[in-house]
């Protein structure tokens, strides 16, 4: 299947400073991808869906000038948590389609921790 | 609007017996359906889909679905379930008449006994 690579699977940031995650489709073109956070013991909350070459959509209530999504090429897409605060903490997740097939397929996850 | 229900936290099974998780959808016109399982900290892992055909799919470490449009539901199965299948799983739906984002159910954590 196609792989999705995402990093770092761990971070440990200071309150105030900001923070990259960086997800890559590995074996194919992603020509959409979506970032997902996950509470403890929760499901996915969809935050963001962008395509290459465009803005992200972001979902409603979540900022998009605190979530920064670039996704620059076909290949990769970032996730920038500025000016983070400890109530960002979570689990982040990636994933990308080539729209080829309906499925999506997943990063490994970040784990953010703010301190 | 596309949902996905997922009525069971938990489920617990000894090993070697047949399991089953339980989903049931709801959205516009024709849907694709998916199973997902996550390990703990890491994303999640395409099990298998429906998109049209048998209503029986099977997918990944001998894992099976069943799509039932009357009922609205695609349950996971699995005929002898393994230790090593503790995870947690997510049913998925996604909506094939534009609008087409992937929604999640909350969730079903699979327990098996040893």
């Amino acid at each position: 299947g196609a792989v999705v690579s995402q990093h770092p699977s761990r971070v440990i940031c200071k309150s105030g400073t900001s923070v990259k995650i960086e997800c890559r489709s590995l074996d194919f073109q992603a020509t959409t991808m979506f970032w997902y956070r996950q509470f403890p013991k929760q499901s996915l909350m969809l935050m963001a869906t962008s395509n290459e070459g465009s803005k992200a959509t972001y979902e409603q209530g979540v900022e998009k000038d605190k979530f920064l999504i670039n996704h620059a090429s076909l290949t990769l897409s970032t996730l920038t948590v500025t000016s983070a605060h400890p109530e960002d903490s979570s689990f982040y997740i990636c994933s990308a389609t080539d729209n080829r097939a309906p499925e999506a397929f997943f990063g490994q996850g970040t784990r953010l921790t703010v301190v | 609007a596309q949902s996905v229900a997922q009525p069971e936290d938990q489920v617990n099974v000894a090993e070697g017996n047949p399991l089953t998780v339980k989903c049931t959808y709801s959205v516009s016109g024709n849907p694709y359906l998916f199973w997902y399982v996550q390990y703990p900290n890491r994303g999640l892992q395409f099990l298998l889909k429906y998109i049209t055909g048998d209503n029986l799919v099977k997918g990944s470490y001998g894992f099976e679905a069943e799509f039932n449009k009357s009922q609205t539901s695609f349950h996971l199965k699995k005929p002898s379930a393994l230790v090593s299948d503790s995870a947690l799983y997510f049913c998925a739906v996604k909506g094939n008449t534009g609008g087409f984002k992937t929604i999640f159910g909350a969730g079903t954590r699979l327990f098996v006994k040893a």
